[in-house]
């Protein structure tokens, strides 16, 4: 069956960096794009960026460009989330979901979410 | 992009029908067939309860249907139950250089 098994909360420091993992099995990695979603404590879903497994290409939301970068491992079939500059309004729940086949423009698959806690 | 429109809160009694809109622009919603709506309970990731406009993925049930008018879409779910007390939010896709948004999000209450 299809799994995204993200990994584990983290608390960081403003101005930090962190990488999320979200590894991905129960069907073939690069047939499915891969996006990031972030959840404020209390507040709504945020899309962040999405990423191609099969050639690298990612596209950023305006919001995260030139603090974001996601990248993946085919050998490990994982994505990676990594954010710089970390501010305290980055705390967020922060999910990968995967697209729908054929570039479906939807996301049928979830992982269970990672906690980023930015504080001094 | 600015978030899409949704109510703050829709509620109704166990076997009613409530819509949900999700207002855009022409330049998502109304330009593009790609509205998804997702259902999230609390502590857990967000599911897909619909796709393109009205197609639910296998497993969703047949309560949940989705259409669209314009730049606005909508979300029905028919003959309301406990277990759908939840958020709602809606997604679009834009076609701009941030080409996904999610709305503002619905939460559902079953009286």
């Amino acid at each position: 069956q299809v799994q995204l098994v993200q990994s584990g909360a983290e608390v960081k420091k403003p101005g930090a960096s962190v990488m999320i993992s979200c590894k991905a099995s129960g069907y073939t990695f690069t047939n499915h794009y891969l996006h990031w979603v972030r959840q404020a404590p209390g507040q709504g879903l945020e899309w962040m960026g999405i990423i191609n497994p099969s050639d690298t290409g990612a596209m950023y939301a305006q919001n995260f460009q030139g603090r974001v970068t996601m990248t993946r491992d085919t050998s490990s079939n994982t994505v990676y989330m990594e954010m710089s500059s970390l501010r305290s309004d980055d705390t967020a729940v922060y999910y990968c979901a995967r697209e729908l086949p054929q570039a479906g423009k939807a996301f049928d698959y979830w992982g269970q979410g990672t906690l980023l806690t930015v504080s001094s | 992009q600015s978030a899409l429109t949704q109510p703050a809160s829709v509620s109704g009694s166990p076997g009613q029908s409530i819509t949900i809109s999700c207002t855009g622009t022409s330049g998502d919603v109304g330009r593009y067939n790609f509205v998804s709506w997702y259902q999230q309970h609390p502590g857990k990731a967000p599911e897909l309860m619909i796709y393109d406009v009205s197609n639910r993925p296998s497993g969703v049930s047949n309560r949940f249907s989705g259409s669209k008018s314009g730049n606005t879409a909508s979300l029905t779910i028919s003959g309301l139950q406990a277990e759908d007390e939840a958020d709602y939010y809606c997604n679009s896709y834009t076609g701009s250089s941030t080409p996904y948004v999610f709305g503002t999000g619905t939460r559902v209450s079953v009286l």
